[in-house]
């Protein structure tokens, strides 16, 4: 059974980046899409980008555009998202979670991370 | 891009049935999905393709949709139902993700 497991919480200051990991354990990864998506304190669900392992390739949402940095590694079937020049707007719950091709959907998310952004 | 709209809140008597909206565009071109999320946990894939359900999702829950407005109905409600329910779909370019807002079930 495929899992995907987050790094753990991280605190940032503002101006400065963080670096969230996805790993898939127990199966296949590179041949779906990874994409992230982050909920902040009391707030709904917002999309911020994907990415096709396989590929190397994805995009990400307007809002993130110039921010955000998305990768995999497909040795270790793992997919990162990195965001730059935080605030604490940024203070969020990130999760990963694979687009499956048959749902067209989401089929299977993180467990979530928690990120605070804070002086 | 465009948006999927979802009404705040809605409450429901335990047992009694349930529907719960979402609006938007790109539902006219695009299937919509349906989470569950509770406090504390990663969402949940409900419904799917409009009226699909996962395995081991009870068929409680069911989806439809008309124009650009898709509904997840949830009969005989329980106790456990109370939660946050999210739609989602593709945006208008089909390569990005929408979801609503939210809609947080209360149950009576």
């Amino acid at each position: 059974q495929v899992q995907l497991v987050q790094s753990g919480a991280e605190v940032k200051k503002p101006g400065s980046s963080v670096k969230v990991s996805c790993k898939a354990s127990g199966g296949t990864f590179t041949t779906y899409t990874v994409s992230w998506v982050r909920q902040a304190p009391g707030q709904g669900l917002e999309w911020m980008a994907k990415i096709i392992p396989i590929l190397g390739t994805g995009n990400s949402a307007q809002n993130f555009q110039g921010r955000v940095t998305i990768t995999a590694d497909k040795s270790t079937t793992t997919a990162y998202l990195e965001l730059n020049s935080l605030t604490s707007e940024d203070t969020a719950v990130y999760f990963c979670a694979r687009e499956s091709v048959e749902a067209d959907g989401f089929d299977l998310w993180g467990q979530g991370t928690m990120v605070t952004v804070s002086s | 891009s465009s948006e999927l709209t979802q009404d705040p809140a809605v409450s429901v008597a335990l047992g009694q049935t349930v529907r719960i909206t979402c609006q938007g565009d790109s539902l006219r071109t695009f299937y919509a999905s349906w989470y569950r999320q509770k406090p504390g946990q990663a969402p949940m894939l409900l419904v799917y393709a409009t009226n699909s359900r996962p395995s081991g999702i009870p068929d409680r829950f069911s989806g439809s949709t008309s124009g650009n407005t898709a509904s997840l109905t949830i009969t005989g409600t329980q106790a456990e139902d109370e939660a946050d329910y999210y739609c989602n779909s593709r945006d208008s370019s089909g390569d990005q993700w929408l979801f609503g807002g939210g809609t947080r079930l209360t149950v009576l």
